[in-house]
């Protein structure tokens, strides 16, 4: 049973096509994240949703839309998409939004090649 | 945040303890320290957290010294499957487990 599963693992497409990955966790979290590692490596929080509300939303271009039709799904969709647009994106739930012990429990990243 | 600095890179013998330091100077009276590891091409993987006592589960064990300016995750008998990356990690605010922002962490290397 994968806990926190995203599709596609592997995602090539050219500059300017719009593109989704899917998120599904089935841990019975009501909080669920987007991260993007980059080229260097650094791993970094773009979203969060709890129960379908979006928290946080950090300094992502307009073109990045996260959306959740159920606290168990969190998608990510990217319009016209660039070079630099090219990582691993990782999706991510907890239990709860914040405080002690919250532990984060992360996909296994989809790798996104723009060419 | 409260920022961390660690090593960028550690070798350990297999069978052996892998200690691995962070230092977090900066760290405020609620902050917890939260250790993650990202084995390659995976995603990354929780470990332990703790705010002032020392903890120990299944995984490793986490000493956070008595000023709360540093620790050690100690990982008691490494194996080659616990090369990976270990991020120290300090979210901000009370608890803060929710808004992990990840350095460039430790690559520990376990070898025969």
């Amino acid at each position: 049973d994968t806990a926190v599963s995203q599709t596609p693992k592997y995602l090539v497409t050219q500059m300017g096509n719009d593109k989704s990955i899917k998120c599904e966790q089935n841990l019975g979290h009501d909080t669920m994240y987007w991260y993007k590692q980059d080229s260097k490596k650094f791993l970094k929080i773009m979203f969060s949703y709890n129960n379908k509300e979006l928290i946080i939303n950090e300094t992502v271009p307009n073109r990045f839309s996260p959306k959740s039709p159920d606290k168990a799904h969190l998608n990510l969709h990217i319009n016209s998409l660039e070079l630099g647009d090219s990582a691993v994106y990782f999706c991510a739930s907890s239990l709860w939004t914040g405080g002690a012990g919250n532990t984060i429990y992360f996909g296994e990243g989809s790798w996104l090649t723009v060419v | 945040d409260a920022k961390t600095t660690q090593p960028p890179s550690m070798d350990c013998a297999e069978g052996r303890a892998a200690n691995l330091p962070c230092n977090h100077s900066t760290i405020s009276g609620n902050e917890y320290v939260y250790w993650y590891r990202q084995i390659h091409s995976q995603g990354p993987q929780y470990i332990i957290h703790g705010l002032k006592n020392n903890e120990t589960n299944e995984m490793a064990s986490l000493i956070i010294t008595e000023d709360r300016k540093s620790s050690t995750l100690i990982l008691p008998h490494a194996t080659l499957r616990d090369t990976a990356v270990y991020y120290c990690i300090v979210p901000p605010g009370e608890g803060g487990g929710n808004k992990l922002t990840f350095g460039t962490g430790t690559q520990l290397k376990v070898e025969l």
